[in-house]
């Protein structure tokens, strides 16, 4: 059974960087057939999916997809030595403000979730 | 970008109804990719229906999904009071993956 461990700091001031990292077991960040996401949560934005990586072997590299309403200020990066991945959100508001949750994908759809962090941007 | 729309915004039933939730999205889903959560406050959202149809493992049957194209209906049949939470439909058809505002069922 996967399960995912988010760490990471819970409140972030305005103009810096929120950084957030995911431990995964029972299953391996470098999977040929699933995705590994970030998504936050929030009142006024709903659920909102931030972006993922994966790799596929048959193109021996790694891939990256992030939405286009945090593309200029979001890196996802996955530790193959730590089996780990992360989230990078650089000049963050009081509108970053959310919980934030790694999530996998397989089949395209989301299996299975972090237990979520809290972050709140205020100085 | 995919929107996706929910309706009704809210349910209120009574326990042993059916619950019938809507999903309509601005342009066609491959019916292999379009998924509902439950989320309830304090846990994170919760897999209940993938590729339109398929239940998610540990899943009970009284949930059901069908739809294709741009119109989705999630049923849950039987309500029960464990059963009150927010779901969420979501697209991976086209970048960025959406979900839609959700729709609350109450317990009466």
């Amino acid at each position: 059974q996967v399960q995912l461990q988010q760490s990471g700091p819970g409140l972030v001031k305005p103009s810096q960087t929120l950084s957030l990292t995911c431990a995964i077991s029972g299953d391996s960040v470098s999977s040929n057939s699933v995705a590994w996401n970030w998504i936050r949560q929030s009142p006024s934005r709903g659920l909102e999916w931030l972006g993922r990586t994966y790799y596929r072997s048959k193109k021996s590299r790694w891939s990256y997809d992030y939405a286009p309403s945090v593309k200029s200020r979001v890196t996802i990066n996955p530790d193959t030595s730590k089996n780990q991945f992360s989230l990078q959100l650089n000049s963050v508001t009081p509108e970053d403000t959310a919980v934030y949750y790694c999530v996998r994908d397989y089949l395209w759809a989301f299996d299975s979730w972090g237990q979520g962090t809290l972050v709140t941007v205020s100085s | 970008e995919v929107v996706l729309t929910q309706s009704p915004g809210t349910l209120s039933l009574s326990p042993g109804e059916r619950a019938t939730l809507s999903c309509r999205a601005s342009q066609s889903v491959s019916v292999t990719q379009l998924s509902w959560y439950q989320y309830k406050p304090g846990q994170p959202p919760r897999l209940l229906i993938y590729g339109a149809s398929s239940r998610a493992t540990g899943i009970p049957d009284r949930f059901s999904g069908s739809g294709s194209g741009t119109d989705f209906t999630l049923t849950i049949s039987g309500l029960q009071p464990e059963d009150s939470a927010v779901y969420y439909c979501q697209q991976y058809s086209s970048s960025p993956l959406t979900f839609g505002p959700g729709t609350k069922v109450e317990i009466k």
